[in-house]
């Protein structure tokens, strides 16, 4: 079936660092969505993107749906402790219906 | 508040025994979707609706039963013929013009 590749697994950083994760497929997509999830909660919706080449920020995140179509990445700057959590990437492939493929997500830890 | 509701947050039941996940919005949203989390891993689809008295089967719909008769709700059975229930349900929709997913806060099953 049809997969995202994201990357890395997990991260641990120092408080303060600046953050970069990706999602990458051999497929073409429509939409590219950034979910973040922490423990026991379900994901909220980061940033959407839906043009190829666009580049979108809310506060210290930053998001960029890539000219190929075929990947996307998140930056996040000057970590704080509650950036913690699970990042996931999401995205709807061209020419089919509205299932939206889901990557295995970014574990982010932040050291003391 | 306009959102996604699922209850109950945490449910327990006995091997053998159905029981059914709640999933409601007032976001008039179309269509409604059911994932399953594992831990560490991604979302994986269950079923999903994308209009009132319709819905498809996703990536794993074995085991699992849905409803959708009126918009607003979206109720996941888990049958006792599901091999392996106990998961992180999560319950999603979206609004007819984008794919853009909103998630309720979860479902924690465990099946004892």
């Amino acid at each position: 079936g049809q997969q995202l590749n994201q990357s890395p697994q997990s991260m641990f950083i120092q408080e303060g660092e600046d953050v970069s994760m990706n999602c990458t497929s051999s497929s073409i997509f429509n939409t590219w969505l950034w979910y973040k999830q922490d423990p026991g909660e379900g994901p909220v919706l980061l940033i959407a993107l839906y043009k190829a080449g666009e580049l979108t920020s809310n506060g210290r995140l930053t998001a960029q749906f890539g000219i190929t179509r075929k990947d996307s990445f998140l930056n996040i700057s000057a970590s704080i402790p509650s950036d913690v959590g699970i990042y996931f990437c999401a995205g709807q492939l061209m020419n089919r219906d509205d299932k939206i493929i889901f990557g295995k997500g970014t574990r982010l830890h932040i050291l003391p | 508040d306009g959102g996604i509701t699922q209850s109950p947050k945490y449910l327990f039941r006995k091997e053998g025994q159905n029981v059914t996940l709640s999933c409601e919005q007032n976001l008039n949203h179309d269509a409604m979707y059911w994932y399953r989390q594992d831990p560490g891993q991604g979302l994986r689809l269950i079923y999903y609706s994308q209009i009132v008295n319709d819905f498809q089967k996703g990536d794993i719909a074995e085991g699992y039963s849905v409803s959708r008769e009126k918009k607003e709700s979206f109720p996941l059975t888990v049958t006792s013929a599901q091999k392996n229930p106990t998961a992180f349900y999560l319950c999603a929709s979206s609004p007819g013009d984008t794919d853009t997913q909103y998630f309720g806060p979860g479902t924690r099953l465990t099946v004892l």
